[in-house]
């Protein structure tokens, strides 16, 4: 069966330190990794898509990289409205419906 | 097009109630999912639809869930008789066409059932 794991379940970090999240996938035949934020409340908000492995993306203070297990979102000098649950999610080949991990908890202290 | 839209925001009922949620996707996205979440989990996927066709449920969509999406534009998601277990965020999403903008989600209905 196909699993997305993310770890840590929460972060918690000091404005400007840096970190990785990590999300860990087994699925057969991937076809695209996804990265979401979501803010209490809302729906998740789409940040990125990656397609195969060494596949890196960048959006302000967010990065995402891919490998053939496992995707990081880096962060880089955060700061407290970057405060969200980040999920990810995988679609496999043949398939629409997305795979998600249960998300990790990022809290940023200012 | 401001989105992906979904009404009620929040909806308290009591258990053995029918409810109904509805979504108005992307007006040019012809894939419309259903998805549930659960405080601290990731969304589940539930249903989805190419235009009116349902082409997926789930094995979480037991016999008291319904979907439909007549003439291929807004969605309808009912539950009959209502559990307790069914209180959760139901999420709408809609895409069309190339995965690499991803899959627009609306702000959910919260469901609570008392």
């Amino acid at each position: 069966e196909d699993q997305v794991t993310q770890s840590p379940e929460a972060l918690r970090l000091q404005e400007g330190e840096s970190s990785s999240l990590n999300c860990s996938y087994t699925v057969s035949g991937l076809r695209g990794l996804f990265w979401y934020r979501q803010d209490p409340g809302k729906g998740p908000e789409f940040l990125f898509t990656l397609y195969s492995a060494g596949e890196e993306k960048e959006k302000e203070r967010l990065k995402a990289t891919l490998t053939k297990k496992e995707s990081f979102l880096h962060i880089t000098a955060p700061k407290p409205e970057d405060s969200a649950t980040y999920l990810c999610a995988t679609i496999i080949q043949g398939a629409q419906k997305l795979v998600f991990g249960q998300g990790t908890r990022l809290t940023i202290n200012p | 097009d401001t989105g992906v839209s979904q009404n009620p925001r929040h909806k308290i009922t009591k258990r053995g109630q029918n409810v109904t949620f509805r979504c108005d996707p992307i007006s040019e996205h012809n894939r419309l999912y259903w998805y549930r979440q659960t405080l601290g989990q990731g969304p589940e996927f539930l249903t989805y639809f190419q235009n009116e066709a349902q082409l997926e449920k789930s094995r979480l969509l037991s016999d008291r869930f319904s979907a439909e999406r007549p003439k291929g534009s807004f969605s309808t998601l009912e539950i009959q008789r209502t559990e307790q277990g069914d209180s959760a965020m139901y999420l709408c999403a809609s895409n069309q066409g190339d995965t690499a903008y991803g899959y627009t989600f609306g702000s959910g209905t919260r469901l609570t059932v008392v």
